[in-house]
């Protein structure tokens, strides 16, 4: 399975809003709402910020939100703080009889 | 409190087999619905799924991988065990164990770096 297509950085200023964007295919993206995305920063381990397309997890402020459009999922960052310049990732779940996990190749977040 | 971690070598040579176990605590991958994933990462890319293994035994595969890939679990010392043969320097990565939970990664351990070199 090939990996989702996401920008490879963005970047915004403290305050603002910025929008990731991971685009996939109607077999994984489109065809399930099973899209998770997370937060890396350097040197660190992933960390789930968003699931089933638009859940936060306890913990995970409501800065963060994810929807999906089609093939397209996003990921929403308002109100812009110096801790959440880091890398995303999404991640789309798919398949029914036999299981496919497929990664976006990473957004790098700056905030200016 | 859930916690993972992985263990294994820090370097294999070439054509050699890499065996990496994830010790966890705070869950049980008997629960129904639980699962346990290796996913790597090589230095400065993205992450890349390679297995799954979930509560019920059944083992699932990256399909770029699943030639090489070997996963399996034992309940009652809470470890999932991989082994990738047939190691290339392309495989130098930093390998992560995650639970799997509701179709999402919600725990991760801290990763290993594991060099493949002569």
């Amino acid at each position: 399975q090939s990996a989702l297509t996401q920008p490879r950085s963005v970047s915004g200023s403290p305050g603002q809003s910025v929008t990731i964007s991971c685009t996939g295919t109607s077999s994984d993206v489109g065809g399930y709402n099973y899209v998770s995305w997370y937060q890396q920063h350097p040197g660190k381990a992933p960390k789930l910020m968003i699931y089933d397309v638009s859940k936060r997890p306890s913990g995970v402020p409501d800065r963060f939100s994810g929807s999906k459009s089609g093939n397209t999922a996003s990921l929403t960052i308002s109100g812009l703080q110096a801790e959440d310049e880091a890398d995303y990732y999404c991640c789309s779940y798919a398949g029914s009889y036999t299981l496919h996990v497929v990664f976006g190749g990473g957004t790098k977040l700056t905030v200016l | 409190q859930v916690t993972l971690r992985e263990s294994g070598p820090a370097l294999v040579k070439p054509t050699q087999t890499l065996t990496l176990t994830c010790t966890f605590s705070g869950f049980s991958l008997s629960t129904s619905g639980m699962c346990v994933s290796w996913i790597r990462q090589p230095p400065g890319k993205a992450l890349e799924w390679l297995a799954l293994i979930d509560w019920d035994d059944d083992k699932y595969y990256s399909t770029s991988l699943k030639t090489r890939l070997t996963i399996s679990k034992d309940t009652s010392k809470n470890q999932v065990v991989l082994t990738m043969t047939n190691m290339d320097p392309v495989d130098t990565a930093t390998y992560y164990c995650a639970r799997s939970h509701d179709r999402n990664f919600d725990y991760w351990g801290q990763g290993t770096l594991v060099t493949v070199s002569s």
